[in-house]
């Protein structure tokens, strides 16, 4: 079992709908949570960097982390075609350089026009 | 400007070769990654260097050698190239201490071994 579980997708969706993308985890170390995203041939980029359980919101999207369950999830509202990319959930148990990211496989998010 | 730069960009290459690829980031960051992605896009941690010291190394096989002449440089030698090496090499850079889950990465090395 992977430590970090994502659906891979591929997830098709129109314009203008909430996308809801998840991970779970098997480690219980685990206190920081990012997402990024990742377009065609490009380097992953951050888009949401959170802390233990909660919310985070930053315009539309909204991180949410539950670490009673192990889940994560990030919602994008108003999705639009530019949101069309791989989103890969990530996760560390420290702050710190010496620690390394866990990622998930991605999950590929296309948004219909 | 490019924060995180590498090159080359893509190299194709047969197998028992060595290979450099070369990573350089402008952001005053001190710590340093390598990551490869396979073909189902899954990111594993290969290296990572703070202030040119290794602090993180995963099971890699020898034949991998980073190396970091300064905090903003950090290199990669793959000697005698194999079919299993093909993959997209991504370097990244972070502050390490207090931001090591703000990554920014390079725009990828995609390796091709025939």
């Amino acid at each position: 079992q992977k430590e970090v579980e994502q659906d891979p997708g591929p997830l098709s969706v129109p314009e203008g709908a909430i996308v809801s993308l998840n991970c779970t985890y098997s480690n219980s170390a685990f206190q920081y949570f990012m997402w990024y995203r990742q377009y065609s041939r490009k380097g992953p980029e951050l888009l949401m960097y959170t802390y233990s359980s909660g919310n985070k919101e930053d315009g539309r999207f909204t991180a949410q982390v539950d670490k009673s369950s192990k889940y994560i999830s990030l919602f994008i509202r108003d999705s639009q075609p530019s949101d069309s990319a791989t989103y890969l959930c990530a996760m560390s148990g420290s702050n710190f350089g010496n620690e390394k990211l866990t990622f998930g496989t991605g999950t590929r998010l296309t948004i219909i026009p | 400007d490019t924060a995180v730069s590498q090159t080359p960009k893509y190299l194709v290459t047969q197998m028992g070769n060595d290979k450099s690829i070369k990573c350089e980031q402008n952001l005053g960051h001190d710590t340093m990654y390598w990551y490869k992605q396979d073909s189902k896009k899954f990111l594993k941690i290969m290296f990572s260097y703070n202030n040119k010291e290794l602090i993180i190394n995963e099971t890699v096989p020898n034949r991998f050698s980073p190396k970091s002449p300064d905090k903003a440089h950090l290199n990669l030698h793959i000697n005698s190239l194999e079919l299993g090496d093909s993959a997209v090499y991504f370097c990244a850079s972070s502050h390490g201490s207090g931001d090591a889950g703000e990554q920014y990465f390079g725009p990828g090395t995609r390796l091709t071994v025939t």
